[in-house]
């Protein structure tokens, strides 16, 4: 399978414990986002990177987020503290410079 | 902020009637994408269709069509002899084609369409 790839695809935590998701690119795409979807709307925008530079950051990415592309393939996506409110799905999507990006299928959070 | 609206929550066809779904979408900018995708239940989004702003001719993948009408900034979508396999979540998204700009998507809340045997 050559597509974006998640990991966890579910992740259920306590409130207040950190969490980590992984997403693997598509191989050859330089761009990666990560977006926060919550039940009933669209992808919301957190981060971008281009290449291992993480170029733009979104005001819903509160202290609490961090993200990394260490190498410039792989990204991670890092919540501490988890609070109720960050339930939800967490997208990746890649993509070769400025065209349309491929989605992942998703990390399911549900924070108790 | 650019913002897209979708304001049908619910759409509903016969399988193999046509449905149109419908987009408008607000920028300033003259130059950029839209795009429509697929997200079926518990599974990922699947691009369906795409829009760069600068054609005139409304784009066309077999039984997806769209109706870009750029003055009005609307983005409807068409689908035709619709299949029990159409059913999901239709996302209508903008794009910005700037260039020194992330290029993030714009999302619109969606249309949950339902296909009836």
């Amino acid at each position: 399978d050559t597509g974006v790839s998640q990991d966890p695809r579910h992740k259920i935590t306590k409130r207040g414990q950190n969490v980590t998701f992984r997403c693997d690119p598509i191989s050859e795409h330089n761009r990666l986002y990560w977006y926060r979807q919550t039940l009933g709307q669209g992808p919301e925008f957190l981060t971008y990177f281009q290449n291992e530079a993480q170029l733009e950051k979104s005001r819903l990415l509160s202290d609490r987020f961090s993200a990394e592309r260490p190498k410039g393939s792989f990204s991670t996506l890092e919540i501490q503290r988890t609070e109720q409110g960050d339930s939800a799905m967490y997208l990746c999507a890649s993509s070769f410079s400025n065209r349309w990006q491929f989605f992942g299928p998703g990390t399911r959070l549900t924070v108790l | 902020a650019q913002t897209v609206t979708q304001s049908q929550p619910e759409m509903s066809v016969q399988e193999a009637e046509t449905v149109t779904l419908s987009c408008t979408y607000d920028t300033s900018e003259s130059d950029y994408y839209l795009f429509w995708y697929k997200q079926p239940p518990s599974r990922q989004m699947i691009l369906v269709i795409r829009q760069e702003a600068y054609k005139q001719q409304n784009a066309t993948e077999n039984r997806f069509s769209v109706n870009f009408q750029k003055a009005a900034k609307s983005f409807s979508l068409k689908i035709s002899d619709s299949q029990l396999g159409d059913a999901a979540m239709y996302f209508c998204a903008y794009r910005s084609a700037a260039r020194g700009t992330g290029n993030q998507f714009y999302f619109g809340t969606g249309t949950s369409l339902t296909v009836i045997p």
